[in-house]
């Protein structure tokens, strides 16, 4: 079956404890995306990934990292996370572009 | 600034009535404006609009772009108690960029 995955999809932590969430797509894709959705702002791009070693910044990219060593892969990482960064958080794979993409479950993330 | 603007922002219709969602925008480098469905998970893709004029039909649902007036509309007849979700409108846009801005989303609730 052709899908998105995330892990974990729920996450409570603390300040400061860096974090990894997990992202993986089945389908081949090259472009991969992350976004977070808050109420009032809607969803926003945190970072795209054109393929493998390629990112680039979406609109709201402080505070995270991400990485693009394997095409089926695109990994979230908050080095040091804030209060400010509890969210609602999905993942995206398309095959060309930033169109028809295929979104994965959501994290939703809570710092403390 | 770039920007997508859904109205109204919340709406109640009876089942079998026809609504009508409204989304404007403001970019540079147009490149195709989307319309997703959220329901209590992750956005489902329902329609990619590039050219003016043409309208997308999927059953019940039908979508239409005006390149010129800078909107498109999303029209449901009809309605089901199963169309309650929120529907996010995003255009895909930039030149050498990849970028995605979503509007805050229409929520709809049909009721019985």
């Amino acid at each position: 079956e052709a899908q998105v995955t995330q892990n974990p999809r729920y996450l409570i932590t603390v300040t400061g404890k860096k974090l990894t969430v997990t992202c993986s797509q089945n389908m081949n894709h090259e472009y991969m995306s992350w976004y977070r959705q808050d109420p009032g702002l809607g969803l926003r791009q945190i970072y795209y990934s054109m393929n493998v070693e390629v990112t680039d910044k979406g609109d709201v990219p402080e505070g995270y990292k991400v990485s693009r060593k394997e095409k089926r892969n695109f990994p979230l990482i908050l080095e040091s996370p804030s209060p400010n960064q509890t969210s609602l958080y999905f993942c995206a794979s398309s095959t060309e572009g930033l169109d028809t993409q295929y979104f994965g479950p959501g994290t939703r993330l809570t710092v403390l | 600034e770039d920007k997508v603007v859904q109205s109204p922002l919340s709406l109640v219709v009876h089942e079998g009535d026809t609504v009508t969602l409204n989304c404007s925008y403001e970019v540079t480098n147009f490149r195709s404006l989307l319309w997703y469905k959220q329901e209590k998970k992750a956005p489902t893709f329902l329609f990619m609009l590039t050219s003016s004029g043409i309208e997308k039909k999927s059953g019940r649902l039908s979508s239409i772009l005006d390149k010129k007036e800078l909107f498109s509309i999303l029209n449901i007849t009809a309605t089901q108690t199963g169309d309650s979700a929120v529907y996010l409108c995003a255009v895909y846009y930039g030149g050498a960029t990849n970028k995605l801005i979503f509007g805050t989303g229409t929520l709809l609730a049909v009721q019985p």
